[in-house]
């Protein structure tokens, strides 16, 4: 069975350091994609950052940047130099390449970021 | 904007009611999917669209159906409302159901049912 696990419910970060937000996951399937979201209070969700299961660097959009272990099955979010606007819930989310699953979203739990003055 | 339409943004109603929510993709895509998120069970897969055919069932409970259109739009229609199914309702599209492509929500419809 596919499964994200974001062991965080809450971080506080202060404004202008860097904050990981951790997400592991599970799965045997060799093909996958890991997605990271967004979702401020107004509710939108908002796509930040894909890495995908061959991909052999890690995935950067500006400040956001992937750290992909394989191995230990983690994609954790990297945000540098947070902002007060980054203060939101952050949703990793999988993709599956093959099999009956193919094209949804597999979403974990979710983490609180704050970000504080 | 994430080009994904959906409407109403809000809707109210009563248990045992039904509704139906919009969803217009982005240009170009071809694939929709229907998410629901409550806080006791997060987000989670209802339905998948791709070019109109259904390809990909999730959670999503009997007394609610869903179609895609010849235009590419979606309809998610809720019957026989209960309490429970108050949530925010998502929209999302993306070009096909590749591992790498995004899905790319809408700001969602949050359905209260009092």
């Amino acid at each position: 069975a596919q499964k994200i696990t974001q062991t965080q419910p809450g971080m506080f970060v202060q404004e202008k350091e860097a904050v990981t937000l951790d997400c592991t996951y599970d799965t045997s399937d060799p093909s996958y994609g890991l997605f990271w979201y967004k979702q401020p209070s107004s509710g939108e969700m908002i796509f930040l950052i894909y890495q995908g299961s061959y991909d052999q660097q890690n995935a950067t959009e500006g400040r956001y940047s992937l750290n992909f272990q394989k191995a230990r099955k983690s994609a954790n979010l990297v945000i540098s130099a947070s902002q007060l606007g980054d203060s939101a819930m952050y949703f990793c989310a999988m993709r599956f390449g093959r099999g009956s699953t193919l094209g949804r979203l597999y979403f974990g739990r979710g983490t609180q970021l704050t970000v504080w003055p | 904007d994430s080009g994904v339409t959906q409407t109403p943004k809000h809707l109210i109603t009563a248990t045992g009611q039904r509704v139906t929510l919009r969803c217009s993709p982005r240009s170009g895509d071809l694939s929709v999917y229907w998410y629901q998120q409550s806080l006791d069970q997060g987000l989670q897969f209802l339905i998948q669209y791709y070019n109109g055919e259904e390809r990909a069932k999730g959670n999503i409970l009997e007394r609610f159906s869903a179609q895609q259109f010849p235009d590419l739009h979606s309809e998610l229609n809720l019957s026989s409302l209960e309490l429970g199914d108050s949530a925010l309702y998502f929209c999302a599209s993306s070009v096909g159901a590749g591992v790498g492509q995004p899905q790319h929500f809408g700001d969602g419809t949050r359905l209260s049912i009092l």
